[in-house]
């Protein structure tokens, strides 16, 4: 049992280049989240999952878009990359139900220059 | 937009202190999380609390709801080394988001 996975662990990307961010879990969870990570900031959602084919906007979702075509897994991709969106990138994921438990992948460390 | 002010942003400590961080916001939450993070690491799941005014123990930890449910108190009992690390509340105000505060980096001296 992996729990939520992300791929890869540290990226450095020139101005101007596309990419794109994977996390898998394993936990069968309805819900899957993206956040970064800055400095001072805490925890910003970006965008979130609540199920398979679904995505919605969070806090700070400009700049970058989504998928979940399969339920296991959640796609982030910066299509354009900028200065600003160098962060440490966390997916997460949870089940439907009480609790609210959500459970974190290791990071993304993104360097864009 | 929901807001989580922690407090203090930063806090270095010799070990077997006592110590205590604030999560304060003018909004309810239908419950409370603490989270722990390691370098390198994803936050890690403390407790949840949910009801107004609960108070739960974890070992040397002890967390709080206010009673009005805006706000939440995390107090560590005779600090540890192995309790650094970077503490995040957060809070549900729908079931399907957090709204995390900023966090606290705790250093505990040995």
């Amino acid at each position: 049992n992996a729990g939520v996975t992300q791929t890869p662990k540290f990226r450095v990307l020139k101005t101007g280049q596309s990419m794109t961010l994977l996390c898998a879990q394993d936990m069968n969870h309805e819900y899957m989240y993206w956040y970064r990570q800055d400095p001072g900031m805490g925890l910003r959602l970006i965008h979130y999952s609540v199920g398979e084919g679904t995505t919605a906007k969070g806090e700070v979702p400009d700049g970058y878009n989504v998928s979940r075509l399969k339920k296991q897994n959640f796609l982030l991709g910066l299509e354009s990359a900028a200065p600003s969106q160098t962060s440490v990138y966390f997916c997460a994921s949870r089940r439907t139900g009480g609790g609210y438990e959500q459970y974190f992948g290791p990071g993304t460390r993104l360097t864009v220059t | 937009t929901q807001l989580l002010e922690q407090s203090p942003q930063f806090l270095s400590i010799q070990e077997g202190e006592n110590l205590t961080v604030y999560c304060n916001s003018s909004s309810v939450f239908s419950s409370l999380q603490w989270y722990r993070q390691e370098p390198g690491e994803g936050p890690v799941l403390l407790v949840t609390v949910v009801t107004g005014g609960e108070v739960k123990k974890l070992k040397r930890l002890t967390f709080q709801f206010g009673d009005a449910r805006k706000d939440s108190s995390l107090h560590i009992t005779a600090a540890q080394p192995g309790d650094t690390g970077l503490y995040l509340c957060a809070g549900s105000g729908s079931a399907r988001q957090l709204t995390f505060g900023s966090g606290t980096q705790l250093t505990v001296l040995p």
